[in-house]
């Protein structure tokens, strides 16, 4: 199976700051990857995907941005946060083949607090 | 647009007796996939069950099975013979190639 890694694990950052949170994926190859992000209480809300290095979509209109410079690398940023950022942020990887039936592996988190 | 709904913020269960979670969405498409995920105190989400939306047959794992309604668009969880263990959020999702929408969850506590 594949193991997700997310650093850092926590993040307190002022509003106006930068962002860059880390995604690194072993066990697979050419994975799609996903960045959600879990507000307090809530579910989950698909930020981003990609099916590959350089390809990513974006699901909702916001102030971050991903990348993906290595196959099994994925990065979320910001160039200058807001109070509306808060909150728990989940990298998840799957295989590339077989569609939508596939299971998401997650990786552990980050909790982002913006003040 | 695809909405998911858990009607139940909370529940409660005495270990080893049987609990289920209630779920609907809404969409307008026949080919889809639901979910179940588990998310305990940990926040590690862990997949607990999927259910293929042309199979009428209701999914199974373990102590874990599914009743899938599709007219109704309701796909409820039964956990049976509760376990200490099963304490967590649980989560419903619908996903339709790349999009996977989540419903707010149910926290589910296990009394032993």
């Amino acid at each position: 199976s594949q193991t997700i890694h997310q650093w850092p694990a926590t993040l307190v950052q002022p509003v106006g700051s930068p962002l860059s949170l880390e995604c690194t994926v072993e066990g697979t190859s050419n994975p799609n990857l996903y960045w959600y992000r879990q507000a307090a209480g809530r579910g989950l809300q698909l930020l981003f995907y990609s099916v590959g290095i350089g390809q990513i979509s974006s699901e909702v209109p916001q102030n971050l941005s991903a990348s993906r410079p290595q196959d099994r690398q994925f990065i979320l940023s910001s160039k200058k946060l807001l109070l509306s950022d808060s909150g728990f942020y989940l990298c998840a990887s799957e295989q590339n083949s077989g569609g939508a039936s596939n299971e998401q592996f997650f990786g552990p988190g980050t909790r982002l607090t913006v003040l | 647009a695809q909405t998911v709904t858990q009607s139940q913020p909370e529940m409660s269960v005495q270990e080893a007796e049987t609990v289920t979670l209630s779920c609907t969405y809404d969409t307008s498409e026949s080919d889809y996939y639901l979910f179940w995920y588990k998310q305990p105190p940990s926040r590690q989400m862990i997949l607990v069950i999927r259910q293929e939306a042309y199979k009428q047959q209701n999914a199974t794992e373990n102590r874990f099975s599914v009743n899938f309604q599709k007219a109704a668009k309701s796909f409820s969880l039964k956990i049976s013979d509760s376990q200490l263990g099963d304490a967590a959020m649980y989560f419903c999702a619908y996903r339709r190639r790349y999009d996977m929408r989540f419903g707010a969850g149910t926290r589910l506590t296990v009394k032993p």
